[in-house]
């Protein structure tokens, strides 16, 4: 089946840092990929829809300067957490689908990159 | 934004017993998915239902939907403690593809 990376799978920093994650798809190419973010013991977040060669789309309430994306290629999606905070310190979780047919139905979710800020 | 709502939050069973989880949703969906994700790890897709079917297994996976009521339900037989584990409904909604979570119910299965 497709597969999804993401890297890093963890990641500490410290407050006033910014830190990328990056979502790969190995084995297809991927025009739209899903960001998500999880707190401890909650449901994953829709935070953007990373769209290849064009602007991401928010999320209402996600900062679009705080949380950038780039998705410059069919199968690379980078999010970029600016000036992290310990408030940001989250589970991320990266998405991609299959580009066309009923295939597109399934989405492959990447591993989940940790993030601690201190 | 959130879709689904999950009940029960949390399930506490005995190995062997059945487990059973519910999801509601709100807006009219192209399909429904089901995924499992154990502590601090990634999510597993277990079972997709289209919005023209009613009943899907998989192995011991048993998942309903009722388009009616917006509601779905996860049936796990003859449970084993490796079932223990986050589960998570997400609906793509009709017109779209993006994919909404649901609160998720965390099921601990008692060896």
């Amino acid at each position: 089946g497709a597969v999804v990376s993401q890297h890093p799978s963890w990641v500490i920093c410290k407050s006033g840092t910014s830190v990328k994650i990056e979502c790969r798809s190995l084995d297809f190419q991927a025009t739209t990929m899903f960001w998500y973010r999880q707190f401890p013991k909650q449901s994953l977040m829709l935070m953007a829809t990373s769209n290849e060669g064009s602007k991401a789309t928010y999320e209402q309430g996600v900062e679009k300067d705080k949380f950038l994306i780039n998705h410059a290629s069919l199968t690379l999606s980078t999010l970029t957490v600016t000036s992290a905070h310990p408030e940001d310190s989250s589970f991320y979780i990266c998405s991609a689908r299959l580009p066309s047919g009923r295939a597109r139905e399934t989405q492959y979710f990447g591993p989940g990159t940790r993030l601690l800020v201190l | 934004s959130q879709q689904g709502e999950e009940d029960p939050q949390a399930l506490s069973i005995q190995e062997g017993e059945n487990a059973t989880m519910n999801c509601s949703y709100k807006t009219s969906i192209n399909n429904l998915q089901w995924y499992r994700q154990n502590s601090g790890r990634g999510l597993v897709h277990l079972i997709l239902i289209r919005s023209n079917e009613r009943e899907k297994h998989s192995g011991r996976l048993r998942v309903t939907l009722d388009t009616s009521k917006k509601s779905s339900s996860l049936l796990i037989t003859a449970s084993r403690a490796a079932d223990t584990a986050s589960y998570f409904c997400a609906t793509d909604e009709t017109g779209g593809f993006k994919t909404i979570f649901g609160a998720g119910t965390r099921l601990f299965v008692k060896a």
